[in-house]
């Protein structure tokens, strides 16, 4: 079975501070992805990245940057957390041989005091 | 990608099948039919997906119309377990990185 991982499940954090979310696939996918959850909205994805030192922005990469210097780990940095980061965060993998179907970790929920 | 629509809630009896419809008109020939659920609080989880022909798998089937214009999920025997918010996503296997629009899903409701 594929294993998602993410560092923590609750997190709390306060306004102007670095957070870093990690999260790790046991799989060997080439792709990665992180996405934030928020109630009427859905699941909107933040970047992703299609293989080592490699990212690109999604839906709504403004506030954050990633980090993907190992195939199996894909980090989420926010550079100074604000309150309306407050979130659950959600990371998932694929693989191109696959069929591209996404498997999720089991989140993190953010709050930004 | 396609558009889906969902009825924004079901309710179903322990031990009875779900049908879960999924309006997707605007489905193009290479776009494939996703589902997956959200369990409260977790991560979403795949269930199964189908191009055109009928799919099964120990989770679910997945009854495709012959136009591919709609489609069912079926839980045949549902449980306590299986009340989440199911997503239907239809995508095209060619759309860059793979990436997933979920739109707002069915909240299944099963209840004793």
């Amino acid at each position: 079975d594929v294993k998602v991982t993410q560092s923590s499940r609750y997190l709390v954090k306060r306004t102007g501070e670095k957070v870093f979310l990690e999260c790790v696939q046991d799989m060997d996918h080439e792709n990665m992805f992180w996405y934030r959850q928020d109630p009427g909205l859905g699941l909107r994805l933040i970047y992703f990245s299609y293989d080592v030192k490699m990212k690109e922005k999604g839906d709504i990469p403004e506030g954050y940057s990633v980090s993907r210097e190992k195939k199996e780990r894909f980090s989420l940095i926010l550079e100074s957390a604000s309150t309306n980061q407050t979130s659950m965060y959600l990371c998932a993998s694929s693989s191109i041989t696959g069929g591209y179907t996404q498997y999720f970790g089991p989140g993190t929920r953010l709050t930004v005091l | 990608d396609a558009k889906t629509t969902q009825p924004p809630s079901m309710d179903c009896a322990e031990g009875r099948a779900a049908n879960l419809p999924c309006n997707h008109s605007t489905i193009s020939g290479n776009e494939y039919v996703y589902w997956y659920r959200q369990i409260h609080s977790q991560g979403p989880q795949y269930i199964i997906h189908g191009l055109k022909n009928n799919e099964t798998n120990e989770m679910a089937s997945l009854i495709i119309t012959e136009d591919r214009k709609s489609s069912t999920l079926i839980l045949p025997h549902a449980t306590l377990r299986d009340t989440a918010v199911y997503y239907c996503i239809v995508r095209s296997m060619n759309s860059g990185y793979s990436t997933l629009t979920f739109g707002k899903g069915t909240m299944l409701l099963v209840s004793p």
